[in-house]
Parts: structure tokens; C-alpha cells; sequence
């Protein structure tokens, strides 16, 4: 089973920021999180990863709580093309299987 | 890098029929994943190979679910005497050791 808990949805105005939570209260100290989306028909896109340091790429940001318990995607400014399921996993980063959740689905609206 | 490709994209076909799937991985990844997909729900890990080799099975994979990675390559999925519950997503996905995985487009299933 996953070890996160996302909202089902949120929407967010073209332009601005989105900031999507995650809680993954039972993660171990050696895994990381990672943040997934897959836009409509698609198959899943990688987008960012963390173990305890907040971190940025050019598609976002990952703030990571110091408890480490929860964190938060943020899409600095969305577009009508970041609409899509976004999906929070914790991971060992040793590679293997992803545990997919059901994840969040965000809705850019103009 | 062309990215994961799978083929086919669509494919139809009657309970009872077997179907296969192939998956090309980016060239220079050594791990291969698959995943399948329902409706409304986050993909759900199947089987992945490492090289040639494979090294975990979920029990989501039942005796009529093969999985090959001859070469260390490409890989197929064969499902045999499918059932109107096989109906779904089939992902693949690939890495280079434990870097983050890249996904194909996926082929889409329909048990008739």
C-alpha cells in the first residue's frame, strides 16, 4: 500500500503558484520522496525528489518538512499544460518498484 | 535519447485470446519496469528486470502473466487466456541503475 495521503483534487489559477501537499507520516529515514504527474493518456513524468533538503528544478520545488512527515510540491507558475494527476511516493532511491497512491488531480483553470 | 516506446498502443481482443506487449527501453538503461493501470487508479507495479535478470514479481502477476528481458533489451509481456479484468493500462518504464524511471506511452487494453 502507498504511504502517503494526497487530496483528490485541487485547482489552481493559470499563473499562479500550486502548491500541493503530501503526508507520509511512516516514512523511514532512508527514503526520499518522489513526485510524479501524468498529464491525460500519458504515461507518468518524473518530476522531483528529496530526502530532507528542499530542493529545485527547473519544472519545481520540493519543500520537505524537518519532521520529515509531510511536503509540498510547488509549481511556481502553472500553466493549463500542468494539469494532470500528480502523485507523492515515498522510495528507497535503491531503484526498484514505485508504489503509486491515488494521488492528486490538479486542474489549472485560465 | 528517443525516450521508452511501447508497442502496440491499442489492442483489442477476445476473452480467452492471448495478447503480448514490447517494450523498448532508453538504450543505456540496465533496469526495465512494468506497471498496469485501471481507471481512475495510480499504476500498479507488476515485475522488473535488472539486465536480463528478473527480480521481483507482484503477486498482481498470476500464471497467465509472463514477462521476458531475452537480451537484456527490449522485454515483453504476455498475457495469456486474458479475461475482461485484464482490461487496462500496461506501463513500462525504464532506469539507468537507481535514477528516476521514464515511462513509455503505454498500451492500452480492451477484453472484449
Amino acid at each position: 500500500d502507498a504511504k502517503t495521503t494526497q487530496p483528490p483534487s485541487m485547482d489552481c489559477a493559470e499563473g499562479r503558484a500550486a502548491n500541493l501537499p503530501c503526508n507520509h507520516s511512516t516514512i523511514s529515514g532512508n527514503e526520499y520522496v518522489y513526485w510524479y504527474r501524468q498529464i491525460h493518456s500519458q504515461g507518468p513524468q518524473y518530476i522531483i525528489h528529496g530526502l530532507k533538503n528542499n530542493e529545485t528544478n527547473e519544472m519545481a520545488s520540493l519543500i520537505i518538512t524537518e519532521d520529515r512527515k509531510s511536503s509540498t510540491l510547488i509549481l511556481p507558475h502553472a500553466t493549463l499544460r500542468d494539469t494532470a494527476v500528480y502523485y507523492c511516493i515515498v522510495h528507497y532511491n535503491q531503484g526498484g518498484k514505485l508504489i503509486f497512491g491515488q494521488g492528486t488531480e490538479l486542474s489549472v483553470k485560465p | 535519447d528517443t525516450g521508452v516506446s511501447q508497442n502496440p498502443r491499442h489492442k483489442i481482443t477476445k476473452r480467452g485470446q492471448n495478447v503480448t506487449f514490447r517494450c523498448d527501453p532508453i538504450s543505456e538503461h540496465n533496469r526495465l519496469y512494468w506497471y498496469r493501470q485501471t481507471l481512475g487508479q495510480g499504476p500498479e507495479f507488476l515485475t522488473y528486470f535488472q539486465n536480463e535478470a528478473q527480480l521481483e514479481k507482484s503477486r498482481l502477476l498470476s500464471d497467465r502473466f509472463s514477462a521476458e528481458r531475452p537480451k537484456g533489451s527490449f522485454s515483453t509481456l504476455e498475457i495469456q487466456r486474458t479475461e475482461q479484468g485484464d482490461s487496462a493500462m500496461y506501463l513500462c518504464a525504464s532506469s539507468k541503475e537507481r535514477d528516476e524511471q521514464f515511462f513509455g506511452p503505454g498500451t492500452r487494453l480492451t477484453v472484449l
